[in-house]
C-alpha cells in the first residue's frame, strides 16, 4: 500500500458545528503533517507529528485541533470555523530519510458556510 | 516572506519541445529540493528530488538543476508532452532527526500547458 487515504472527499460545516477530517497511511511512515491550500495558492504548512508526537504547529488557530492516535493515523478537529477557513486540506506523510518525498493524499476540500 | 518563488504562473509549450520551469529560494539552510505535480482537487504527485550538496538529478525526461550560489533551481522536460499538463510546484525541505521538524515549504506554483 503506497498510498495515504482522506476522508470524506468533500465536507461542508456550518460555523458552529463540529467535524473531523481523518487521514491513514500504512507505509510505516512515522512523520504525518496536515497542510492547507487556498485557492489558486501553494500548500501551506499547519502540523508536523513524528512518532506520533505534534512537533510543529504552525501558529494554527486553535480551532483546528489535531490529533494522531497511532502511527498510521492523523486527524484534524474542527470547531467554530470561519468562512475564510474554506479551503482544500491535505495530508502527507514521510520516512525519516526523504529521498522519495512525501507522499500525499487527495485532499478534503471543506466549505465553512 | 515567501521563502520559495516561481516567477512564472503559467508556461506553454509545444508537444516535443523541452519544458523549463524556474524556481528560486531565500534560506541556505534548505536540504533537499522537490518538484511536485499537481491536478486541480488533488493532491501532489512527487516528480524528482535534490540534495542541497548535488547539481544535477536526471530521471528519465526530468531534470532538476541546482545552483546554490544563485539560490536557483530549474527542471527540464524532455519532450514535453500532453499529459504533463499541470501545476508544477517546487518545495524546500530543512530536515530534522527522524523527520521531527521536517518542514517542506512550497514555491507558488507554474501552471504548465503543453499544446498538442
Amino acid at each position: 500500500d503506497t498510498e495515504v487515504t482522506q476522508t470524506p472527499k468533500h465536507l461542508v460545516m456550518g460555523m458552529t458545528n463540529k467535524k473531523s477530517l481523518k487521514c491513514e497511511q500504512h507505509m510505516g511512515h512515522r512523520a504525518m503533517y496536515w497542510y492547507k491550500q487556498k485557492a489558486k495558492k501553494p500548500p501551506e504548512l499547519m502540523f508536523v507529528y513524528s512518532y506520533e508526537k505534534l512537533s510543529i504547529n504552525e501558529s494554527v488557530p486553535s480551532r483546528f485541533s489535531p490529533e494522531c492516535p497511532n502511527s498510521s493515523l492523523l486527524n484534524l478537529h474542527l470547531h467554530a470555523l470561519q468562512p475564510e477557513d474554506s479551503a482544500l486540506y491535505l495530508c502527507a506523510s514521510s520516512q525519516d530519510a526523504g529521498w522519495n518525498g512525501y507522499t500525499f493524499g487527495s485532499g478534503t476540500r471543506l466549505t465553512v458556510v | 516572506d515567501q521563502q520559495v518563488k516561481q516567477n512564472s504562473p503559467s508556461l506553454s509549450v509545444q508537444e516535443g519541445r523541452i519544458s523549463i520551469l524556474n524556481c528560486d529560494y531565500t534560506n541556505s539552510m534548505f536540504d533537499y529540493f522537490l518538484w511536485y505535480k499537481k491536478y486541480p482537487a488533488e493532491g501532489p504527485t512527487f516528480l524528482i528530488s535534490i540534495s542541497s550538496i548535488k547539481d544535477k538529478n536526471e530521471d528519465g525526461r526530468f531534470t532538476v538543476f541546482l545552483n546554490k550560489s544563485a539560490k536557483h533551481l530549474s527542471l527540464h522536460i524532455v519532450p514535453s508532452q500532453p499529459g504533463d499538463s499541470a501545476v508544477f510546484f517546487c518545495a524546500a525541505e530543512t530536515r530534522g532527526y527522524g523527520g521531527a521538524t521536517n518542514k517542506l515549504i512550497f514555491g507558488t506554483g507554474t501552471l504548465l500547458a503543453v499544446q498538442p
